[in-house]
């Protein structure tokens, strides 16, 4: 199994809702990544769990909250959104971290919009 | 100035043409990746590679480490290779990717 889980696909939510992203792999892969993309950019790097613990924030929001239950599952939570936050967000994973020499498995990605 | 620059951005071809795009990064690095992205989102490492060349399919990358520079190959294109087409590498430690801004690769039948 080469696969990165993520749903749900598609996510509409108001700003007063909360709501969870969710991300699962089943390789053995030690890390895992949140990144957001905006329409026709490149991904931006959210955070990074190594080994389940955070190992990169790169300065989100609050609203954004992540947490890595166990080494197979990525979840992505999300409170009191902004519309500008209104984006793909894809989960990724590698084997442990060392993006130099490792390859990254993506998800399809949740298109998330936020009214 | 970004720290990865692709060229083109954009890319229309025939079916069977033989397409080239490039990637030239200004950081020191010791390796650099190849992804696709088809509309509707999804993300596929194509390649990751540190010195001269690897093929897989229709597909080949290049890498020059000293001039750093690398490039992506398609032979005999296919309207199914349409795509966005992104270089990414790693920078400050390990586990950070830098992508360039992607090229957007349109394959007319």
């Amino acid at each position: 199994d080469t696969e990165v889980t993520q749903t749900p696909k598609h996510l509409v939510m108001g700003m007063t809702n909360k709501k969870s992203l969710k991300c699962e792999q089943h390789m053995g892969h030690r890390a895992m990544y949140w990144y957001k993309q905006k329409a026709k950019k490149p991904p931006e790097l959210m955070f990074v769990y190594s080994y389940e613990k955070l190992s990169i924030n790169e300065s989100v929001p609050s609203r954004f909250s992540p947490e890595c239950p166990n080494s197979s599952l990525l979840n992505l939570h999300l409170h009191a959104l902004q519309p500008e936050d209104s984006a793909l967000y894809l989960c990724a994973s590698s084997q442990d971290g060392t993006a130099t020499n490792e390859k990254l498995f993506f998800g399809s990605g949740t298109q998330l919009s936020v009214l | 100035k970004n720290e990865v620059e692709q060229s083109p951005q954009n890319l229309t071809a025939q079916e069977g043409e033989f397409i080239t795009i490039n990637c030239s990064y200004s950081v020191g690095i010791s390796a650099l990746h190849w992804l696709q992205q088809h509309p509707g989102g999804g993300i596929v490492s194509l390649f990751m590679l540190s010195s001269g060349k690897k093929k897989h399919g229709r597909l080949i990358a290049t890498i020059n480490i000293q001039e750093k520079h690398s490039s992506l190959h398609i032979t005999a294109s296919h309207p199914r290779d349409s795509a966005v087409y992104i270089c990414a590498v790693p920078v400050f430690g390990n586990e950070k990717l830098t992508f360039g801004t992607g090229t957007r690769l349109t394959i007319i039948p």
